[in-house]
């Protein structure tokens, strides 16, 4: 089937580490997004990509990097620098035009 | 100001009956669309109904109607014979049409409906 998968399902992260989040889509979608969600809160835009190595950051990308190597894949790392990590963390997918995102399934990040 | 207003933080609807859930939103564009997607308790975020801001008619996807008033800025869905597999958080979204080649949306903050047997 079609869709979008996230890995891991949960990730823990010590102080000072990087990690890096995984977010494939078989759905031939060109434009790709990575929200993060806190508790009680609606979505809010890290990165999007509308094309293969091509990103722009959204309303909250401090702290995070993406990279577009492949239509396919959108990983996304939280460096050290993202003071306070732990979230949900949702990637998206969609055609153009007036298309609804398509969703993962998410990954929990927190820290040790 | 917020784009998206979802002024119910939380609701209760008893199992078989209709509920109303609230969404105002603020843009100077012509052309946008307005989503609704839900979210149960496993994270999952799934597209409901979608109305686009030239649409004519209410948008209806089943047991899903989308009640758009655009003069009031509000595009509130209705979920008729609530189920009790309907208890999730809601969220309305808004793409808006200019100066948005990347197709990002604007989340609201969400409302909670839990169903009673």
């Amino acid at each position: 089937d079609g869709g979008i998968t996230q890995s891991p399902k949960y990730l823990f992260r010590k102080e000072g580490q990087n990690v890096t989040l995984s977010c494939e889509q078989n759905l031939n979608h060109d434009a790709m997004y990575w929200y993060r969600q806190d508790p009680g809160q609606g979505l809010r835009l890290i990165y999007y990509s509308q094309i293969v190595n091509d990103f722009q950051k959204g309303d909250i990308a401090e702290g995070y990097s993406v990279s577009r190597e492949k239509k396919e894949s959108f990983p996304l790392t939280v460096t050290s620098a993202q003071k306070n990590p732990t979230a949900f963390y949702l990637c998206a997918s969609t055609d153009p035009g007036l298309q609804p995102q398509h969703f993962g399934d998410g990954t929990r990040l927190s820290i040790l | 100001a917020q784009k998206i207003t979802q002024t119910q933080p939380g609701m209760f609807v008893q199992e078989k009956e209709a509920v109303t859930l609230d969404c105002t939103y603020d843009t100077s564009d012509q052309s946008y669309g307005l989503f609704w997607y839900k979210q149960p308790s496993s994270g999952e975020m799934i597209f409901l109904i979608y109305q686009g801001s030239y649409d004519e008619q209410n948008a209806t996807e089943g047991r899903y109607s989308l009640n758009f008033q655009k003069a009031r800025k509000s595009a509130n869905l209705v979920i008729s014979a609530s189920q009790l597999g309907d208890s999730a958080m809601y969220f309305c979204a808004m793409r808006e049409g200019l100066n948005n080649a990347g197709n990002m949306l604007t989340f609201g903050g969400g409302t909670r409906l839990m169903v009673k047997p």
